[in-house]
């Protein structure tokens, strides 16, 4: 089975300050791992996705197999960052569909 | 601009009174997921169709039931709410197969059910 882990509900920094969001993941096949964001009042929505390599509004994350581990991260935190992160985890299953497993979310507060 | 509606935002029920909630799409995607989130939990999936293959979750209630007419719209029917079915209900999209498939999913904004 699949499972995402992220153990903060909530993180506070003061802006300027880095971001680190953390999150673990266990299956055992090869993962496509994403980080979803809701901004207030607003839909959840793709951020970014692992296999892409890409860094949006200044986040990257790297898939570290070894440590099952695909933190999203940030230098320099925002007030605009401010908003709930979720990390997801996507895999194929048996009938050939995706099938996407959420972890519990990071509320992330960015203090001016 | 192409997007997943979901119907009502606010749906108010007695314990026991069916609800019927419903989500369309712009996308022409073929692959429509239901999720029910709880406060300070993780969206956790229903079912979902794959164009009109029904795909249930092995958990999920048989209180339950989801149809979808065409590929825009599909419906979530809860037949009997109990007090433990009140959440955000969450409507979602993506195209998957023939190789387009990114794993992305395009969510609505939530139809977040009371039940009193």
């Amino acid at each position: 089975a699949q499972r995402v882990t992220q153990p903060e509900k909530l993180l506070s920094v003061f802006k300027g300050a880095p971001v680190e969001l953390k999150c673990n993941y266990s299956y055992s096949g090869s993962p496509e791992l994403f980080w979803y964001v809701q901004y207030s009042r607003q839909r959840l929505q793709l951020l970014l996705r692992h296999i892409s390599r890409e860094s949006i509004k200044g986040f990257t994350a790297d898939l570290n197999k070894g440590e099952t581990s695909f933190h999203l991260k940030k230098p320099f935190a925002q007030e605009e960052d401010s908003a709930m992160y979720y990390c997801a985890l996507s895999r194929m299953n048996s009938g050939g569909y995706q099938k996407v497993t959420f972890g519990t979310g990071t509320k992330l507060q960015v203090i001016p | 601009d192409a997007m997943v509606i979901q119907n009502p935002r606010y749906q108010v029920t007695q314990f026991g009174k069916p609800v019927t909630l419903s989500c369309s799409q712009t996308l022409n995607h073929n692959v429509m997921y239901w999720y029910q989130q709880k406060s300070s939990q993780a969206p956790k999936l229903l079912f979902h169709y794959y164009d009109k293959d029904f795909n249930n979750e092995a958990d999920t209630p048989d209180n339950f039931q989801s149809r979808r007419p065409n590929t825009s719209f599909c419906f979530l029917d809860i037949r009997s709410p109990g007090l433990g079915d009140a959440a955000m209900y969450l409507c979602a999209t993506s195209r998957e197969g023939g190789g387009s498939g990114t794993g992305e999913l395009f969510f609505g904004e939530g139809s977040r059910l009371t039940v009193l």
